[in-house]
């Protein structure tokens, strides 16, 4: 199984400053025949299901805010929140679906300092 | 608008039966995999199985191949996940998701409680 590990566990950015979630995945994620990294970003708020932000690791979502966008670099990922919000309050988890079983990272909680 | 319905909230005695589904609709139910997803309270997202409701293909992870069941009815749009004999861990919420680029739609959870 590809394991997904995330950092930090948890981080509290002021409203407007930026965050920055990072992922690593134990083997690539890239689709040779594509050169896509299946790679996932999900949002989820308390009481809520995930919501998808980013997918091949750097294509934002219909109708996700500019202010996330995704990167990456070989098996490191990044998930930057450029103006943090009040409503981005949330755990985010990266995905990889590039092989079953997929796998989910643990989860990065962030709020507001 | 493409959605997906999860049946309600169970309650359950370890050792019963269990089978939750997942509905979708807005969108042609059979040409795309439906993914289940545990989620145990106050923890992450675990990824559980997939099924391809055109032809019934479903993988599972080893984490959960011969714990659960996953079966599709193309003919009434739906998916469903179910256990032959709940245990208390079983406890948790479950979401199905609709595949695509990756899990873009997502049911609103069923919560399963498993207690004696």
């Amino acid at each position: 199984d590809i394991v997904m590990t995330q950092s930090p566990d948890s981080l509290a950015v002021s409203l407007g400053e930026r965050a920055t979630i990072n992922c690593k995945s134990s083997q690539s994620v890239l689709y040779n025949s594509n050169n896509k990294n299946y790679l996932a970003w999900y949002q989820q708020k308390p009481g809520q299901p995930p919501k998808l932000l980013i997918y091949w690791a750097s294509t934002r979502e219909s109708g996700v805010p500019d202010r996330f966008s995704g990167s990456e670099s070989g098996t490191d990922f990044t998930l930057t929140i450029s103006s943090l919000q009040a409503e981005d309050v949330a755990v985010y988890y990266c995905q990889q679906y590039y092989s079953i079983p997929e796998t989910f990272g643990p989860g990065t909680k962030v709020d507001v300092k | 608008e493409v959605q997906l319905v999860q049946s309600g909230a169970e309650v359950k005695k370890p050792g019963e039966s269990l089978k939750i589904s997942c509905q979708g609709s807005g969108y042609s139910f059979s040409n795309y995999w439906i993914a289940w997803v545990r989620q145990m309270p106050g923890k992450g997202l675990e990824w559980m199985g997939i099924i391809y409701p055109g032809d019934s293909e479903a993988r599972y992870s080893p984490s959960f191949q011969g714990q659960v069941t996953i079966s599709a009815d193309k003919s009434i749009s739906t998916a469903y996940l179910q256990w032959s004999s709940l245990k208390a861990s079983d406890t948790a919420m479950y979401y199905c998701g609709r595949q695509t680029r990756a899990l873009d739609v997502w049911g609103q959870g069923t919560a399963v409680t498993v207690s004696s």
